[in-house]
């Protein structure tokens, strides 16, 4: 089974700074997906960026990017030029393309990432 | 474009008691979910159901239901509520592997 690790549970970042989340994770798998999500406080899940593992190229979103290492399996967020709205909770997910796993393509979550931006 | 819409958005309930969250979403998604989401914690699939008429177990499904008679909606039952499924509760959906997931905005139900 696969697993998420976020080790960081709570971060903060001046306003117009550059912050980093951690993710790593644990697969058998050579070929999957990896999503950052964002969670406000209003409780919506939000898509923030998605990085498919066959891609070497890192995925990139307007102010947010990743550090996909697959080797390491390891996928970090940059956020860029930091907003007050960009505070929330930041969940990584990872997800397999095999239709023949029986889970039908559910997402693995980590524990989350609380981030405080300070003005 | 409603999406993924889940009702009710806040629910008391008592212990024992028994309640079904919708979930119904409008973009003809085959595949549909259901989460709960403990307090400072990330998402925990319940159930989940790749087509009308097939649905399957997720990682904690000890306690719901679910059926899946359209398409469209994907009903949560809880039979005898429990302190302990006290959560927020998302419903999502995704057309194939290769789509993100869509989720609603989620249920806070609370069991006293």
């Amino acid at each position: 089974a696969q697993t998420v690790t976020q080790s960081q549970p709570e971060m903060s970042v001046q306003e117009a700074e550059t912050v980093t989340l951690s993710c790593t994770y644990d697969t058998s798998e050579s070929d999957y997906y990896l999503f950052w999500y964002k969670q406000p406080p209003s409780r919506q899940m939000i898509l923030v960026i998605r990085q498919e593992a066959y891609k070497q190229q890192n995925a990139t979103e307007n102010r947010f990017s990743v550090n996909f290492q697959k080797a390491a399996k390891s996928f970090s967020l940059k956020i860029s030029d930091s907003q007050l709205g960009d505070a929330a909770m930041y969940f990584c997910a990872y997800r397999s393309v095999r239709f023949e796993i029986k889970a039908g393509n559910m997402l693995t979550f980590g524990g989350g990432t609380r981030l405080m931006v300070k003005p | 474009n409603a999406g993924v819409t889940q009702t009710p958005k806040f629910r008391i309930l008592k212990i024992g008691q028994s309640m079904t969250l919708q979930c119904t979403q409008d973009m003809n998604h085959n595949y549909m979910y259901w989460y709960r989401q403990d307090p400072g914690m990330g998402l925990k699939l319940i159930y989940y159901s790749v087509g009308a008429g097939i649905t399957d177990k997720g990682e904690v499904p000890n306690g719901y239901n679910v059926s899946r008679s359209t398409t469209e909606d994907f009903p949560l039952r809880l039979e005898l509520a429990a302190p302990s499924q006290t959560s927020v509760y998302f419903c999502a959906s995704t057309g194939n592997s290769y789509q993100p997931q869509h989720f609603g905005d989620g249920t806070r139900l609370s069991i006293l």
